[in-house]
C-alpha cells in the first residue's frame, strides 16, 4: 500500500526557533512535494523535488528551505519560525512515469505547526 | 482571477441527496482532471481522475468535464454521512505533474 509518512502530526514551536518537518515515502516515486494548507487559500505549493538534491522553489517559499539527500526522504525547514507560518504543512510524492497518471500526488497526513 | 475556481461552501445536504461540486478554470492548456477527498485532519486523497472531456463513473461518484465551457463537476449519488468531507479539484496541462488546486469545498451530509 501507498505510504507518504509525516513524522510529526503536532508541533508547538516559539517564534525564532528552527523547525524541521520530515517526510518520507516508501513508493519509489522521483517527485516531492511540500504544501501548506489554510483556511480560504487552499493548498500552496512551497518547494517541490524532482530528484535526490534537486529542488525548485514552488508558489510561496519565502521563509522555508528544503533539503533531499535520499530519494525517499525529504524536510521541510523553517530556519526561524514565525506566526504567520501557523499552518498544516502537506508532503506529497508522485511519479513522472505514471503516463496518463500524472499529476496524481499521493500525500501523507499533515502535520500542524503552531507557532507561537 | 486564480486559474482555477472553486466555491468553498460549506455545502449541507440531507443523506441520499444529489450532491454537485463544481470548478471552473481559465487555462485551457488543462488536459487532465482531479478531484481529491480530504476529511478533517487527514490529508487528500485522490477520487476521480479523468483525462480530457467526458464522463466518467465510478460507484456513486461521476466526474464530468466540459472544455468548451472550462467546467469540470463531481457529481455524488445517494450521499451519505461518511462522504462530508472537503472536497479539492485539481488540473494539471499534458507534460506536467504539478497539479493546480481549486480551494476546496467543504461538505457536510447530515442524517
Amino acid at each position: 500500500d501507498v505510504k507518504v509518512t509525516q513524522s510529526s502530526r503536532y508541533l508547538v514551536k516559539r517564534t525564532g526557533e528552527k523547525v524541521f518537518l520530515e517526510c518520507v515515502q516508501d513508493m519509489d516515486h522521483e517527485n516531492m512535494f511540500w504544501y501548506r494548507q489554510d483556511p480560504g487559500l487552499g493548498l500552496r505549493l512551497i518547494y517541490f523535488s524532482y530528484d535526490v538534491k534537486m529542488k525548485e522553489k514552488g508558489d510561496i517559499p519565502e521563509g522555508y528551505s528544503v533539503s533531499r539527500e535520499k530519494k525517499e526522504r525529504f524536510s521541510l525547514i523553517l530556519e526561524s519560525a514565525s506566526t504567520n507560518q501557523t499552518s498544516m504543512y502537506l508532503c506529497a510524492s508522485s511519479s513522472p512515469s505514471a503516463g496518463v497518471r500524472t499529476g496524481e500526488l499521493f500525500f501523507g497526513e499533515g502535520s500542524r505547526l503552531t507557532v507561537l | 482571477q486564480k486559474e482555477v475556481e472553486q466555491d468553498p461552501g460549506p455545502l449541507s445536504v440531507p443523506e441520499g441527496a444529489i450532491v454537485s461540486l463544481n470548478c471552473t478554470y481559465s487555462n485551457s492548456a488543462f488536459q487532465y482532471f482531479m478531484w481529491y477527498r480530504q476529511y478533517s485532519r487527514k490529508g487528500p486523497e485522490l477520487l476521480m481522475y479523468t483525462y480530457s472531456s467526458g464522463n466518467k463513473e465510478d460507484g456513486r461518484f461521476t466526474a464530468q468535464v466540459d472544455k468548451s465551457s472550462k467546467y469540470i463537476s463531481l457529481f455524488i449519488r445517494d450521499s451519505q454521512p461518511s462522504d462530508s468531507a472537503t472536497y479539492l479539484c485539481a488540473m494539471t496541462p499534458g507534460g506536467s505533474y504539478i497539479p493546480t488546486f481549486g480551494r476546496g469545498t467543504s461538505l457536510i451530509v447530515h442524517p
